[in-house]
C-alpha cells in the first residue's frame, strides 16, 4: 500500500524556522495538503495544492516541492505554532487518500 | 459559514453497527466531494473513505472495505457512514470533512472538518 513518510518530530527555538518533509513515490504526480492539529482539536488546513495557503492562515506558513519530497516551511516560529502537522495526498491511480504519520512540532 | 456536524456515534460492541451522519450547511453540498477521516486514540489520521459529489462513486479504505459503506442524502444535505462488523481497531474520532475542490474527484484535500465523533468499539 501507498505511505507517505514524515519526520516524527522536529524541535525548532522560537523565531527560527521550521521544515517538515513529507516523501511518497506519487507525489510528482499529486499534490500535496498540509494540516495543523492542536490537542483535543479538529486539524486545520495550512497548506493547499503543495504551496497555496488558505485565507486566514499567517504568511509564516508555506509549502513547496521538489520530486518524490514536499516540504512545510514554518518560518518565525511561534509558542502556538506547536501542534502536529500531517501531509495528505492520494496514490498515483487516484483511488486512495493517504496521511503521512505526522511529525509533532516543538519550540524549545 | 461552513459548518460540519457529525453525530451518530457511541459505544458498540465487538460485531456490531452504527449509522454516523454529519450535517452539512454553508455550502452547496451537491457540488463537493465529501469524506470521512478517523483518528484512533494517541495516533495519527487515516482516511477512511470519499463519496464524489455526485455520488456516483464511492472509495475506501482497505482497513473498512466490505464493511463500512459512505452515503449522502442531497435533500438533507447530509453524509452518512453505515458501519458493520465493527472491531476494536475502529474505536476512534470519526470526522466528517469536505473536499476542497468542487466537482472533485477524490484527490483533492479536505478544507473544512467537522468536531467529530467519538465511536468506541468494546465488549
Amino acid at each position: 500500500s501507498y505511505e507517505l513518510t514524515q519526520p516524527p518530530s522536529v524541535s525548532v527555538s522560537p523565531g527560527q524556522t521550521a521544515r517538515i518533509t513529507c516523501s511518497g513515490d506519487a507525489l510528482p504526480n499529486q499534490y500535496v495538503y498540509w494540516y495543523q492539529q492542536k490537542p483535543g482539536q479538529a486539524p486545520v488546513l495550512v497548506i493547499y495544492k503543495d504551496r497555496e495557503r488558505p485565507s486566514g492562515i499567517p504568511e509564516r506558513f508555506s509549502g513547496s516541492s521538489s520530486g518524490t519530497t514536499v516540504t512545510l516551511t514554518i518560518s518565525g516560529v511561534q509558542a502556538e505554532d506547536e501542534a502536529d502537522y500531517y501531509c495528505q495526498s492520494a496514490d498515483r491511480s487516484g483511488t486512495y487518500v493517504v496521511f503521512g504519520g505526522g511529525t509533532k512540532l516543538t519550540a524549545l | 459559514q461552513v459548518h460540519l456536524v457529525e453525530s451518530g456515534g457511541g459505544v458498540v460492541q465487538p460485531g456490531g453497527s452504527l449509522r454516523l451522519s454529519c450535517a452539512a450547511s454553508g455550502f452547496t453540498f451537491i457540488t463537493y466531494g465529501m469524506h470521512w477521516v478517523r483518528q484512533a486514540p494517541g495516533k495519527g489520521l487515516e482516511w477512511v473513505a470519499f463519496m464524489r459529489y455526485d455520488g456516483n462513486n464511492e472509495y475506501y479504505a482497505d482497513s473498512v472495505k466490505g464493511r463500512f459503506t459512505i452515503s449522502r442524502d442531497k435533500s438533507k444535505n447530509t453524509l452518512y457512514l453505515q458501519m458493520n462488523s465493527l472491531r476494536a481497531e475502529d474505536t476512534a474520532v470519526y470526522y466528517c470533512a469536505k473536499d476542497s475542490t468542487i466537482f472533485g474527484v477524490l484527490t483533492g484535500g479536505v478544507d473544512v472538518w467537522g468536531k467529530g465523533t467519538t465511536v468506541t468499539v468494546s465488549s
